[in-house]
């Protein structure tokens, strides 16, 4: 069964400064890896996905992520972090060698950007 | 593009009492899931809908739990009868359907959610 590990509950980082969220994950198959964040009273919303190809993978608003196999882990970066990005962020896997296994969702980390 | 869309987007009751929630998929995206989605924690996928079809409700307590999607369009929701530990944001969320001999994995798009406190 594959599983998906954030192993902080919040990051803080000040305006400017690049920031980094953490996620291992585990997988029998080929790991599909995503990352959504959610504002408050909203919806998940799409950032990114790794699927194949580049280990490195630009999504939106700026942020990217890293696919590292050996280390099992797909960190979200954002080389410098702004207010706006205060939310919560889940990293999310599926494993791409079966047909039709769920998503399944880390606990999420609540990142908070000070000015 | 219209999102997902959900209703209602919170709603209190009691324990014991039932609850439906209805969510409205983007159009011609054939993929329908539910997730629900307790305080401090991910949100856990608890049925999946290809058209009308049940694909995946393994995660789905049964005995309480039920959602249907008769036309392959909207769904329903429903917990009968609700326990306290059902409170919760209940998500909705949809994608184009998996297909090819690649199996091409689309992204899924996701509602505002329905946030269910039970007393």
């Amino acid at each position: 069964a594959q599983s998906v590990a954030q192993p902080e509950d919040q990051v803080n980082v000040a305006e400017g400064n690049p920031l980094t969220v953490k996620c291992t994950y585990s997988v029998s198959g080929n790991p599909y890896l995503f990352w959504y964040v959610q504002y408050p009273n909203r919806g998940l919303q799409f950032l990114l996905k790794y699927i194949t190809g580049d280990n490195l993978v630009k999504g939106s608003y700026g942020f990217e992520a890293e696919f590292n196999k050996s280390q099992t882990s797909f960190h979200l970066k954002k080389p410098s972090a702004l207010v706006s990005d205060s939310a919560l962020y889940f990293c999310a896997v599926r494993d791409g060698g079966s047909g039709n296994t769920p998503l399944v969702f880390g606990k999420g980390t609540r990142l908070s950007v000070i000015a | 593009e219209a999102g997902v869309a959900q209703s209602p987007r919170y709603k209190i009751i009691e324990k014991r009492q039932s609850v439906a929630f209805w969510c409205n998929p983007i159009s011609g995206h054939a993929t329908l899931y539910w997730y629900q989605q307790i305080l401090g924690q991910g949100p856990k996928l608890l049925i999946q809908f290809q058209n009308n079809g049940v694909v995946d409700d393994s995660q789905l307590p049964k005995d309480r739990f039920s959602a249907e999607r008769l036309k392959g369009v909207d769904s329903t929701l429903k917990i009968q009868p609700a326990k306290l530990e059902d409170s919760a944001v209940y998500l909705c969320a949809s994608s184009l359907r998996s297909q090819g001999p690649l199996r091409i994995y689309n992204e899924q798009f996701f509602g505002p959610g329905t946030r269910l406190t039970v007393l």
